[in-house]
């Protein structure tokens, strides 16, 4: 049972042009959402975060959208950089139970 | 520097052998987590524990253990009865059970069962 998708699998785009990477969720547990960025044999590192209260959270060039009554985020990078390049994991979180679960990830390329 | 340490990077085993993963972190936090990552499938649960001496099962935890015997400590063994252990492993922690402030992650363990 797959609680977070990202049904994207890779997503390529020009830089300077705006990414838009897709999460969908299933499980209605979850109160907030985490987004992170891996490189090949590193561990995750946080992008951003999202409660389940708000719709949109902001950090830089990095915007996240909630969407609960369709169970979906987005996460926006505006302008995208070759730097961006990577596994993005959407994670879906809850403070009750204490779980974590991450979706499939996106790997982004971000062509110069 | 605070942060989470997992060792070896590389680890090699024989097939039909126990192995532990180390993961040592010192930024008091409470929970710890671990992950397995196989290629197209992302990163899924084994086990996590929200506080000493306590832990649960996650998604696949079939074929491994752990234990948490200190706040600062939470190795998982792989077990001869694990099917497929030759996958990359991370393990994570955090303030608490849930945050939106972020899990802190390690640089990971590749496991080969040869």
């Amino acid at each position: 049972d797959q609680q977070v998708k990202q049904n994207s699998p890779s997503l390529s785009v020009q830089e300077g042009r705006i990414s838009i990477l897709n999460c969908d969720y299933t499980n209605s547990m979850f109160d907030y959402f985490l987004w992170y960025k891996k490189y090949p044999a590193e561990g995750p590192t946080f992008l951003i975060s999202i409660s389940s209260i708000k719709d949109k959270n902001e950090d830089g060039r990095f915007t996240v959208f909630l969407n609960k009554s369709a169970k979906h985020l987005s996460l926006h990078i505006v302008p995208s950089q070759p730097g961006d390049s990577a596994v993005y994991f959407c994670l879906g979180g809850s403070s009750n139970t204490g779980k974590l679960i991450f979706g499939q990830g996106t790997t982004l390329q971000v062509k110069p | 520097d605070g942060g989470i340490t997992q060792s070896p990077k590389y680890l090699f085993r024989k097939e039909g052998q126990n192995v532990t993963l180390s993961c040592e972190q010192n930024l008091n936090h409470d929970a710890m987590y671990w992950y397995r990552q196989d290629p197209g499938q992302g990163l899924r649960l084994i086990y996590y524990s929200q506080i000493v001496n306590d832990f649960q099962k996650g998604d696949i935890a079939e074929g491994y253990s752990v234990s948490r015997e200190k706040k600062e400590s939470f190795p998982l063994t792989v077990t001869s009865a694990q099917k497929n252990p030759t996958a990359f492993y991370l393990c994570a922690s955090s303030i608490t059970g849930g945050t939106l402030y972020g899990y802190t992650f390690g640089s990971g363990t590749r496991l080969t069962v040869v």
